[in-house]
């Protein structure tokens, strides 16, 4: 089965601070995305990567960058943590061919103070 | 980007069939309809996907109307389990980014 792991379960960060979600998947897939879901928004689209080094942004990419170094690897970052930013944080996985299944990891809660 | 309409929340008593309906009046001939369920405290899990054609698998059916306009997800016997979100999403198969977009899905709720 593909594992889609992310770092925290559940992170608390002060505002202003710059805060850092891991994301590894184990099944050498190509394409990873960071979503976020807050009640009654349903999941958005940060950023997404189809490859290496490549990044797109999604619907509500202000405030946040990424990172993918390595292909089992995507990092979301919070350059400077604000209040607004308090929600759940969704990885996910998928292989490059289309209409392949997305895979999800268990979330990181993320709350700022 | 075509969209996707369900409605909030449904009802369904345990151990009856269940039809979650999703309209898709502006899919374009190379959309699939993709459908995904998320657990209380997991992140969302793939269910099923079709074109035209409707589809079964061991979780669920995938009727698609003819026009294409619309489409249900069947849940032949609900278990309290199935208590869940479910997304109905587009995924166009000649775009080769692959920007994956949900919408706030159908809370689906399972009486005993």
């Amino acid at each position: 089965d593909v594992k889609v792991t992310q770092s925290s379960r559940y992170l608390v960060k002060r505002t202003g601070e710059k805060v850092f979600l891991e994301c590894v998947q184990d099944m050498d897939h190509e394409n990873m995305f960071w979503y976020r879901q807050d009640p009654g928004l349903g999941l958005r689209l940060i950023y997404f990567s189809y490859d290496v080094k490549m990044k797109e942004k999604g619907d509500i990419p202000e405030g946040y960058s990424v990172s993918r170094e390595k292909k089992e690897r995507f990092s979301l970052i919070l350059e400077s943590a604000s209040t607004n930013q308090t929600s759940m944080y969704l990885c996910a996985s998928k292989m490059g061919q289309y209409n392949s299944p997305l895979h999800f990891g268990n979330g990181t809660r993320l709350t700022v103070t | 980007d075509a969209k996707t309409t369900q409605p909030n929340s449904m009802e369904s008593n345990e151990e009856e069939p269940v039809h979650l309906p999703c309209n898709h009046s502006t899919i374009s001939g190379t959309d699939y309809i993709h459908w995904y369920r998320q657990l209380p405290s997991q992140g969302p899990e793939y269910v099923i996907h079709g074109l035209t054609s409707n589809v079964n698998n061991r979780m669920a059916s995938l009727a698609i109307a003819e026009d294409r306009k619309s489409s249900t997800l069947i849940l032949h016997r609900a278990t309290l389990r199935d208590a869940a979100v479910y997304y109905c999403i587009l995924r166009d198969d000649g775009v080769g980014d692959d920007k994956i977009i949900f919408g706030k899905g159908t809370r689906l709720h399972i009486l005993p």
